[in-house]
């Protein structure tokens, strides 16, 4: 079955940038995209086919995808960014999450 | 603005079956070429996909639970359930119902519910 790798945590200063990999065999030649997760509360995409933002997201949310590692990066960081965040893609009609990254803003 | 609504017992006894339905209000569920699917959350883990059902009506589920699930749609109520047989411990968790948006490897959850907390315990 397909897998999708994230480090476990991230730590980042305020106003720096953070950025989270995923990581999967051929990742690249597939859609990933990006939800965070703040305590208590559901997922919210922050990053979907790739690149694309949806209405309401910051523009300091963004992402690639290459290779076998997608990469969502959080440019001048916030504390209100701290969250976990998950990267998910599609594979034989499965959907499949990373395990996960908690960001820290400190 | 779609929103989704999870309901269910809050509490399920091992070896039973759990119920879980999503209401959706904001639009028809049966309309725009959408799917609908379950997540589970473990406490203090991750996201698990359990599986969706197409705006086609086909089904798709994670192959770890394939042959406990069963995804159905009720347009009447613009519903859609959930029902995991044979539950254990490990199905404690948070079910959310989520929208997807896309199809085969553009799939993504755009809409999520607020989630409910269901326990398997005598």
């Amino acid at each position: 079955s397909y897998e999708l790798t994230q480090p476990p945590s991230v730590s980042v200063s305020p106003g720096q940038t953070a950025s989270i990999t995923c990581s999967g065999d051929k990742l690249g030649d597939k859609y990933a995209c990006w939800y965070q997760q703040k305590p208590g509360q559901s997922p919210v995409v922050v990053i979907y086919q790739d690149t694309k933002r949806p209405s309401g997201i910051p523009e300091r949310f963004s992402g690639s995808n290459s290779g076998n590692t997608a990469t969502l990066t959080i440019s001048g960081t916030q504390a209100m960014d701290e969250a976990d965040y998950y990267c998910q893609a599609w594979d034989s009609s499965t959907v499949v999450f990373g395990g996960g990254t908690k960001l820290t803003v400190l | 603005q779609v929103q989704l609504q999870e309901s269910g017992p809050g509490l399920v006894k091992p070896s039973q079956t759990l119920s879980l339905t999503c209401t959706v209000s904001g639009g028809s569920i049966s309309s725009g070429g959408y799917s609908w699917s379950w997540v589970r959350q473990h406490p203090g883990k991750g996201l698990e996909w359990i599986g969706y059902i197409y705006y086609s009506g086909s089904t798709y589920y994670n192959p770890s639970l394939k042959s406990r699930v069963t995804i159905s749609v009720d347009t009447s109520k613009n519903q859609f359930s959930l029902k995991v047989s044979s539950v254990t411990a490990a199905d404690t968790a948070v079910y959310y119902c989520a929208r997807v948006n896309g199809s085969a490897y553009e799939i993504y959850f755009d809409y999520w519910g607020q989630g409910t907390l269901l326990t398997v315990s005598s």
